[in-house]
């Protein structure tokens, strides 16, 4: 199975702030990339599919970078309401079962 | 309103009693996932299926039972043969192949 790895943090940021996490990926052949959002003791919600040409949503923009095989996520003037963890998920590369990293906790303060 | 339902939201078991979590989904979604989640931990697949009447073993299945007679049902037994099922679990769905999975809100369970 592939690997996914992520940065537990926590980041710690003011309000304001930008904060960018990563996501590296073991499997090359991996086809689907996504980022997902936990709050505490919540279900995951996802947050933004990765595309190769990059896509972004607001003030959360999700990058890929296949040759050195990882993602980011990048979130501009953070918000109190961002503080959460953040999952980064990989499919594909010879299996439809997605793996989910560990998580990126965020926290936001005033 | 499509969605993902689980129910209950908490629930409380003796030692050495079977339980059975409910999910149920109206998105007709063609794939379904069991997870455990663990305090400070991330997400292990139980259970998956792809289509009705099949499934398959996910990294943590000993222990665990399921079965997928519907498209919308996968219910979930946690088994007296299940060392620490204390744990929070999610179920998901999905169109499958490479594509996003949705959860439900999730069922706490605890056994004392």
């Amino acid at each position: 199975r592939k690997e996914v790895e992520q940065d537990p943090g926590p980041f710690n940021v003011p309000e304001g702030a930008t904060v960018a996490f990563n996501c590296t990926y073991s499997n090359s052949a991996s086809q689907s990339f996504f980022w997902y959002r936990q709050d505490c003791r919540k279900e995951p919600k996802l947050l933004m599919s990765v595309y190769s040409s990059g896509n972004e949503d607001g003030r959360f923009t999700a990058q890929l970078n296949r040759a050195s095989q990882y993602i980011s996520l990048l979130i501009r003037d953070s918000k109190l309401s961002d503080s959460a963890t953040y999952l980064c998920v990989v499919s594909g590369g010879g299996s439809y079962i997605p793996t989910f990293g560990r998580g990126t906790s965020l926290i936001v303060h005033p | 309103d499509g969605g993902i339902t689980q129910s209950p939201k908490y629930l409380f078991r003796k030692e050495g009693q079977n339980v059975t979590l409910s999910c149920e989904q109206n998105l007709n979604h063609d794939a379904m996932y069991w997870y455990r989640q663990d305090p400070g931990q991330g997400l292990r697949l139980i259970y998956y299926s792809q289509i009705v009447n099949d499934f398959q073993k996910g990294d943590i299945a000993e222990g665990y039972s399921v079965s997928r007679e519907k498209k919308e049902s996968f219910p979930l037994t946690v088994t007296s043969a299940q060392k620490n099922p204390t744990a929070f679990y999610l179920c998901a769905s999905g169109t499958g192949g490479f594509g996003e999975q949705y959860f439900g809100p999730g069922t706490r369970l605890t056994v004392t």
